[in-house]
């Protein structure tokens, strides 16, 4: 069973940095481009970041360009978010998500979220 | 970038009647459209992908049509569980986007 497990969210100043994980299991995860999709407070989905499974491959939402990071450690079967300068408006449940089949920019598993609050 | 417009943002219906969903793109994105689920407090779930593929376990009622820039989500009959928030993405290129939603409500 795929199982993806977020952890890292909480509450960050404006201009803080936070990091977050995804811990990935039930799946070879070295074989999958994974993602980050966030949902602002009763708003709708926004994709964040993706990753290729080599990490060859990166791209960014121009929201977050410059001041995200996404990385990986297929040795250690996670997902990471280097969130940095963030803004009131990131402030967002951020979902951990991989691609459904060996390709193709959809997202077929989900975590269930971490919690990512800005405010002073 | 590829915007993304559902409509309704609101679909108010009763158990057992058609639900149809509307997902316009601003331009072309041949059949590389994909409809999620979300319920309150829980992550959204892949329901059609590629315009009109089934994903795994969902269920023969839902079904997806469209290519190019028109696209549609049906619900054949709803069920008390269908009540929630649609979502449809494009993955034809970036940045990959989704569009506003449509809330399925109770009538």
């Amino acid at each position: 069973e795929v199982q993806l497990v977020e952890s890292g969210g909480g509450l960050a100043k404006p201009g803080g940095s936070l990091r977050l994980s995804c811990a990935a299991s039930g799946f070879t995860f070295s074989n999958y481009a994974m993602n980050w999709v966030r949902q602002a407070p009763g708003k709708g989905l926004e994709w964040v970041s993706s990753i290729s499974h080599s990490a060859d491959s990166i791209n960014y939402a121009d929201s977050v360009k410059g001041r995200f990071t996404i990385s990986r450690d297929n040795a250690e079967n996670s997902l990471y978010l280097q969130l940095n300068s963030l803004r009131a408006e990131d402030t967002a449940v951020y979902y951990c998500a991989r691609i459904r089949g060996s390709s193709g920019w959809d997202f077929g598993y989900w975590g269930q979220g971490t919690l990512v609050t800005v405010s002073s | 970038e590829i915007v993304l417009t559902q409509s309704p943002a609101t679909l108010s219906l009763s158990p057992g009647e058609r639900a149809t969903l509307s997902c316009r793109a601003s331009q072309s994105i041949s059949d590389y459209l994909v409809w999620y689920q979300q319920k309150p407090g829980q992550a959204p779930r892949l329901l059609i992908y590629d315009a009109s593929n089934r994903a795994t376990d969902i269920p023969a009622r839902f079904s997806g049509s469209g290519s190019g820039t028109d696209f549609t989500l049906t619900i054949s009959s709803l069920e008390p569980e269908d009540f929630a928030v649609y979502y449809c993405q494009q993955r034809r290129s970036w940045p990959l986007t989704f569009g506003g939603g449509t809330k399925v409500e109770t009538k």
